[in-house]
């Protein structure tokens, strides 16, 4: 089992709809996520940390962590042709970043 | 600040070339690192370092080598390059290693773009 593993896609969701992707992991102790943007051909941007469990908001972003069941999520409300883009989770582990491999979001017109 | 920068852009090589890529911080991180994407891929970790003079190995060290001497800078070299490192090569760096608080967020350079022909 990967350490960090998401569902490439392609997620295809019509523009104003809600986009949720997801991620989950295998190691127990790992306290905190990031998700980073990545627009093709571009490097990777952070969006959102994520620490505790529960939900923390920014703007139109959610990132939503259960500890429990070792799954973290990203939600984008309104979702804006801009937002078309790979979705990078990651999580610390001994001084680096463990990343997933990325899921493509294609927000349609 | 420029941030991370790297240099070159874009490169082709020839098989069993070498070339050193070029990455600068100006945020005073201690930890950097070096991953390779490949078309499609995700990220994988080729070294890190978390301070000058101090490097270790990520996930897939082989071909490659690296120095910290200061700060700033953390060059990575690409001995007899083969066709298999072709791919986008990014740098990052940290203000701190895993943390749990946010403070190990990795700021990503844009990247060199290398074939190997």
């Amino acid at each position: 089992q990967k350490e960090v593993e998401q569902n490439s896609g392609p997620l295809s969701v019509p523009e104003g709809a809600i986009a949720s992707l997801n991620c989950t992991y295998s190691d127990r102790g790992s306290q905190s996520f990031f998700w980073y943007r990545q627009y093709s051909g571009k490097s990777p941007e952070l969006i959102m940390f994520i620490y505790s469990n529960g939900d923390k908001e920014d703007g139109r972003f959610t990132a939503q962590l259960n500890k429990a069941s070792q799954y973290v999520s990203l939600l984008i409300r309104d979702s804006q042709p801009s937002d078309s883009a790979t979705y990078l989770c990651a999580g610390p582990r001994a001084n680096k970043l463990i990343f997933g491999t990325g899921t493509l979001l294609a927000v349609q017109p | 600040n420029a941030g991370v920068t790297q240099t070159p852009k874009f490169r082709i090589l020839k098989i069993g070339q070498s070339m050193t890529l070029q990455c600068t911080q100006d945020m005073n991180h201690n930890y950097m690192y070096w991953y390779r994407q490949d078309p499609g891929m995700g990220l994988k970790l080729i070294y890190y370092s978390v301070g000058a003079g101090i490097t270790d190995k990520g996930e897939v060290p082989n071909g490659y080598n690296v120095s910290r001497s200061t700060t700033e800078d953390f060059p990575l070299r690409l001995e007899l390059a083969a066709p298999s490192q072709t791919s986008v090569y990014f740098c990052a760096s940290s203000p701190r290693g895993t943390s749990g608080t946010g403070t190990d967020t990795q700021y990503f350079g844009p990247g060199t773009r290398l074939t190997v022909l």
